[in-house]
């Protein structure tokens, strides 16, 4: 079955750059169509996508954020890396990476758990 | 940018309907997908394709989309499905996914 995991650090301060791994396992990007995105959710907010890759390196940003994001992919570690420049205290929330539904669907149908990224100095 | 606008709270009561709406600019002509949060945990998605439901997910969760609203329509609600509820859609002019802003389903 389809697992994904996501780690980094859980507190940063102004101004660093957060870099976060998402670990996944059931599926590979030697596959056509797969994807991986991420997501994040503030406290108490709603959620706000953040970036996609697709197997074939294909990327997409938020536009809001596409400045401080850069998404990359490891196919021999099955992983996802995440980086986001400048981070400040609004940038707190949960972090989530999920599977992007395949056969060319535009939603996500597994997701990690979270981790928890508290920005403060 | 695509905006997709919901209440941020429905009450219902045990065994009613519930339903939540989500607007957006000709939401009709696109492809509209909906999770359920509940506290603490990670999204879990309901609908997708407006009316589609992941296997798992019980009838009693149906999704319609048309014009300019897209509904998510909850029957005989249970204590179970008090949460948070997000509409999602890929914008192709942006080309960007957008999350609603979501809606809390409180079951009285």
């Amino acid at each position: 079955q389809i697992t994904l995991k996501e780690s980094g650090p859980t507190l940063m301060k102004p101004t660093q750059t957060l870099t976060l791994t998402c670990t996944f396992s059931g599926f590979s990007f030697s596959t056509s169509e797969v994807g991986v995105g991420w997501v994040r959710q503030p406290p108490g907010k709603a959620l706000e996508w953040l970036a996609l890759i697709y197997w074939d390196d294909d990327k997409r940003y938020n536009p809001s954020l596409k400045d401080r994001l850069t998404i990359t992919k490891d196919t021999s570690k099955n992983q996802v890396v995440l980086t986001m420049t400048n981070m400040d205290p609004v940038d707190t929330a949960t972090y989530y990476c999920a599977h992007n539904a395949e056969a060319g669907r535009d939603y996500f149908d597994y997701w990690g758990q979270g981790t928890l990224v508290t920005v403060s100095s | 940018s695509y905006v997709l606008t919901q209440p941020p709270s429905v009450s219902v009561a045990p065994g009613q309907t519930a339903r939540i709406a989500c607007g957006g600019n000709n939401i009709g002509s696109k492809s509209v997908h909906w999770y359920q949060q509940k506290p603490g945990q990670a999204p879990v998605v309901v609908v997708y394709d407006d009316s589609d439901r992941p296997s798992g997910i019980p009838e009693r969760f149906f999704g319609s989309n048309s014009g300019n609203t897209a509904t998510l329509t909850v029957s005989r609600v249970e204590a179970g499905d008090e949460a948070d509820y997000y509409c999602q859609v890929w914008d192709s002019t942006s080309d960007h996914y957008v999350f609603g802003t979501g809606t809390k389903v409180i079951v009285l």
